[in-house]
């Protein structure tokens, strides 16, 4: 009930085009829902964050859509740029109380120019 | 203002050493949570601590223990290692507050049992 399932694990995209990450989660307690980028021998950066109450969200080039009926979330990159190469991750937790993140597997991603 | 701070960066542990890590918090954070990052398991959290109290717990063995100072400060530590606890530890900080749950995490202090 606290795993959040995150495909594909990689993904190449052309410099330009739309990158698409996909998030299922089971326990519908979660009601926080960010999205994390690492680069190689960095720590996780936050992102982008979604509420259950909102269907999507956009900041700039990044936007969450999210459908509660089905418990998945995703994230898409408009107009891919290579030094969006990375590894996303979702995760899931709680907006109140303890602050325990359930993460993704992780999704590497490369852009090729 | 300035980031979460990990030390040390690096750590060359032996088979039944302990080890302790720390993490600074942003400053104003009150949480600090830490989780152990894999290539197989992923990132999988082990603990939060908030305001010097341990506040939720992982599914970790008991070798693997926290604390938090007055100053938000955490440290982890980990005994009796084992070549399976070779990982990238990461804490995360927040404020901890009701409805603001955005963490930031460090760099990561990456260790390695031999």
């Amino acid at each position: 009930q606290q795993q959040v399932k995150q495909s594909p694990q990689s993904l190449i995209v052309q410099k330009g085009g739309i990158s698409i990450i996909n998030c299922a989660y089971e326990n519908t307690a979660f009601d926080y829902f960010p999205w994390y980028q690492q680069f190689p021998g960095k720590g996780p950066a936050l992102l982008i964050a979604i509420r259950p109450d909102v269907s999507e969200k956009k900041e700039g080039r990044f936007t969450i859509s999210f459908n509660k009926s089905a418990k998945q979330f995703s994230l898409h990159i408009m107009d891919s740029q290579p030094g969006d190469s990375a590894t996303y991750f979702c995760a899931a937790g709680h907006r109140q109380g303890a602050q325990k993140l359930v993460f993704g597997q992780g999704t590497r991603l490369t852009i090729n120019p | 203002k300035a980031g979460v701070t990990q030390t040390p960066r690096y750590l060359i542990k032996t088979r039944g050493q302990q080890v302790t890590l720390s993490c600074s918090p942003i400053s104003g954070h009150r949480s600090v949570s830490w989780y152990q990052q894999t290539p197989g398991q992923g990132l999988q959290f082990l603990f939060e601590y908030f305001s010097e109290t341990q506040r939720n717990k992982g599914n970790f063995p008991g070798r693997f223990s926290g604390r938090q100072f007055s100053n938000s400060r955490s440290e982890m530590n980990v005994s009796t290692l084992e070549l399976g606890d070779s990982a990238l530890y990461l804490c995360a900080s927040s404020t901890g507050g009701q409805g603001s749950p955005e963490a930031f995490f460090g760099q990561g202090t990456r260790l390695t049992v031999v």
